[in-house]
């Protein structure tokens, strides 16, 4: 069974830009998770997407959102990005909702110059 | 709030045994995630506590204690490949991640 997959791995953004980033799932996962991991602040969870919607929300701003498609893949959108988004994003998905055994991706490293 | 708390960084020399102790204060706790994150890639399931007591899987172990607020992973007959970083994740909806401790294994 292939695993979780995301892209890009690698991105340069300049401040001010949006991005978004993709995630496809384990066949058969619903649930869609995603972190930011940066090294003082370990894996913070930004949001779960489960059936396309929404079901858990993170601590950060409104520049930040996700969305879920009837396949489960998911994305994630950040706008007006700040040099404080530099980080590995990683997401991860399971087959329930809510805190379950998860599979994560490679992540997708983000630079903001 | 939530809160999980573990060591930054911890060494060990091959072959002996570490423990890496994490503590938790949460509400609506259903169970303990430990995950095992090589630098540069992504982690990787080791084990789940959702009960009081100690889960044996080969050389890995997981120990938890609800009514203390704590766990820990013990790494027995320690390997160069165990230098990781080691991630406890309280399970409450959703899971709440520390920030992971680094471990570093010498020859």
């Amino acid at each position: 069974k292939a695993g979780v997959t995301q892209t890009p791995r690698y991105l340069i953004k300049t401040r001010g830009q949006q991005v978004t980033l993709s995630c496809s799932p384990i066949s058969g996962h619903r649930s869609v998770s995603w972190y930011q991991q940066t090294p003082g602040q370990g894996l913070q969870f930004l949001f779960e997407y489960f059936s396309e919607t929404q079901r858990n929300k993170g601590n950060f701003p409104g520049r930040f959102s996700g969305r879920q498609f009837s396949n489960s893949r998911s994305e994630m959108n950040v706008s007006t990005l700040e040099l404080g988004d530099s980080a590995l994003y990683l997401c991860a998905s399971s087959l329930a909702a809510g805190g379950g055994e998860q599979y994560f991706g490679p992540g997708t490293r983000l630079t903001v110059t | 709030g939530q809160n999980i708390d573990q060591p930054t960084e911890m060494t060990a020399t091959e072959g002996a045994i570490v423990q890496i102790n994490c503590t938790y204060q949460t509400s609506g706790f259903n169970g303990l995630f430990w995950y095992q994150q090589h630098a540069g890639e992504a982690p990787t399931f080791l084990s789940y506590n959702v009960l009081d007591g100690l889960e044996e899987k080969g050389r890995f172990s997981s120990f938890l204690s609800r009514s203390k607020g704590y766990s820990y992973l013990l790494l027995k007959e320690l390997q160069m490949k165990d230098s990781a970083s080691y991630l406890c994740a309280a399970s409450i909806d959703k899971l709440i991640f520390g920030t992971g401790t680094r471990l570093q294994v010498f020859p």
